[in-house]
């Protein structure tokens, strides 16, 4: 069964700080690894996912297999960043899009 | 593009009572999601349909809950009767469909429901 485990229940930094999330999985296969995020009054949505390699809002997360780890990262935080972050991973598509969740971490940028 | 609609946002009930919510996915989505959210916790997957079938309801406590995916669109996620420990917020996400194998595998949640149970 797989699982993702985020250490970390909440992240206090200060504007223009780097910050660094951590998310590690566990499952025998090959998962597909993505960050949710979720700011105050919205809805969950989608930040990134590992296979498009891609920065979004700045932050980037590089999925290390030897590790089973996918932490994200961003060099300068905003205080707009302020949410809670969930990584999440999925397996293979024949079992559907089904998301294992981490517990997620609150991120609190301070200016 | 309207979003994954879900009704009511809020329900309080006291412990053996029944509650449904409802939950209207993205036009033209497949694949539809209820996933149970308790303060504290990341989201834990309830049950998956893709179109009006169930792919995955290993975690639905089916003594209690129930849901359905009449047509294919529309879904109901029924508790009856419901405990203390059901208490938390009911997300419902939509993906375009999970059996194609060009799916980006985004899914997409509404505001979710909070249950409160006295």
């Amino acid at each position: 069964a797989q699982r993702v485990t985020q250490p970390e229940k909440l992240l206090s930094v200060f504007k223009g700080a780097p910050v660094e999330l951590k998310c590690n999985y566990s499952y025998s296969g090959s998962p597909e690894l993505f960050w949710y995020v979720q700011y105050s009054r919205q809805r969950l949505q989608l930040l990134l996912r590992h296979i498009s390699r891609e920065s979004i809002k700045g932050f980037t997360a590089d999925l290390n297999k030897g590790e089973t780890s996918f932490h994200l990262k961003k060099p300068f935080a905003q205080e707009e960043d302020s949410a809670m972050y969930y990584c999440a991973l999925t397996t293979i598509k024949a079992a559907g899009n089904k998301l294992t969740f981490g517990g997620g971490t609150r991120v609190l940028v301070k200016p | 593009e309207a979003g994954v609609a879900q009704s009511p946002r809020y329900k309080i009930i006291e412990k053996r009572q029944s509650v449904a919510f409802w939950c209207n996915p993205i036009s033209g989505h497949a694949t539809l999601y209820w996933y149970q959210q308790i303060l504290g916790q990341g989201p834990k997957l309830l049950i998956q349909f893709q179109n009006n079938g169930v792919v995955d309801d290993s975690q639905l406590p089916k003594d209690r809950f129930s849901a359905e995916r009449l047509k294919g669109v529309d879904s109901t996620l029924k508790i009856q009767p419901a405990k203390l420990e059901d208490s938390a917020v009911y997300l419902c996400a939509s993906s375009l469909d999970a059996s194609w194998r060009f799916d980006t595998g985004e899914l997409f949640f509404g505001e979710g429901s909070r249950l409160t149970v006295l």
